[in-house]
C-alpha cells in the first residue's frame, strides 16, 4: 500500500516569502506528526494531530509556523515570512494502524531559504 | 518524557555484531523503548520496540535489563547497508517522539 507522501520534495524560496508543505498520511492513520531536521542533527518535533485537532503544538518555533489538517487526512504546514534559519528537511509521519505505536515517515521536504 | 543518552558514533566492520547502548535513567512505568533507523536523505524507519527483557525480530534484538534504565540494540553481522543513524526513544506510545542526535553507525568493508 501507499506510504506517507510529501510534496514538494524540494523547495527553494526567498527570504520573506511564505511556503506551504503538504503531507498525505497513510490512509486510516489517525495521528499525524510534523518534525524538522537540520543538517546533521536529530529530529525536532513541531506539531501533532489526532484527527483534525492539534493537541500538541508545543514544538512550533514561532508564530510564523502554523499547520492544519482537514478531513482527518491531508495536512499542510505553512511557514510565513521565511527566514534562513528555517532551512531544513521537514518530515511528516503518521501512525494509528494495527501496530499503532509505530510512526511511518514520509521522504521529507527539503526547504532552502535564500 | 524520559531523556535518552547514546553514543554519538560507532564504527564497525562487515560481519561483526554491533551493540548500541542507550541510557534512560528516568524511564516511567508506562514507557516503552523504541529504536528507529535513518538512512541519509530518508525519514526514520521503525526497527524494534520493547518493554522489558528481550525482543527479537528479523532485523535486530533489543535487550532491556530488569531496572529498564538502559537498553541495548544488537545488530547481528552488520553489512555496509546498515550504515545509518540509530535513534533510541522512550515514551508511552501515546505521545510525540523525542529524537536526540542518535548514534551514527559507520560500517567498513
Amino acid at each position: 500500500g501507499a506510504g506517507v507522501s510529501q510534496s514538494p520534495s524540494n523547495k527553494v524560496t526567498e527570504k520573506g516569502k511564505d511556503v506551504e508543505l503538504r503531507c498525505d498520511p497513510i490512509s486510516g492513520h489517525t495521528a499525524l506528526y510534523w518534525y524538522r531536521q537540520s543538517l546533521g542533527q536529530g529530529l525536532e518535533f513541531l506539531i501533532y494531530f489526532q484527527g483534525n485537532s492539534a493537541p500538541d503544538k508545543s514544538g512550533l518555533p514561532s508564530d510564523r509556523f502554523s499547520a492544519e489538517r482537514t478531513g482527518g487526512s491531508v495536512s499542510t504546514l505553512t511557514i510565513q515570512r521565511t527566514q534562513q534559519e528555517d532551512s531544513a528537511v521537514y518530515l511528516c509521519a503518521s501512525s494509528g494502524g494495527e501496530q499503532n505505536y509505530e510512526q511511518y515517515f514520509g521522504p521529507g521536504t527539503r526547504l532552502t531559504v535564500t | 518524557l524520559a531523556k535518552t543518552t547514546q553514543p554519538i558514533s560507532m564504527d564497525s566492520y562487515e560481519g561483526q555484531e554491533v551493540n548500541i547502548t542507550c541510557s534512560h535513567n528516568n524511564i516511567a512505568t508506562n514507557d516503552y523503548i523504541t529504536w528507529y533507523q535513518q538512512f541519509p536523505s530518508q525519514g526514520p524507519r521503525f526497527i524494534i520496540q520493547g518493554y522489558k527483557t528481550k525482543v527479537t525480530n528479523e532485523v535486530a534484538s533489543l535487550f532491556i535489563p530488569a531496572d529498564r534504565k538502559s537498553s541495548t540494540l544488537s545488530l547481528p553481522r552488520v553489512s555496509l547497508s546498515d550504515t545509518a543513524v540509530y535513534y533510541c526513544l522512550v515514551g508511552d506510545n501515546t505521545d510525540k517522539l523525542i529524537f536526540g542526535t542518535g548514534t551514527r553507525l559507520q560500517v567498513f568493508p
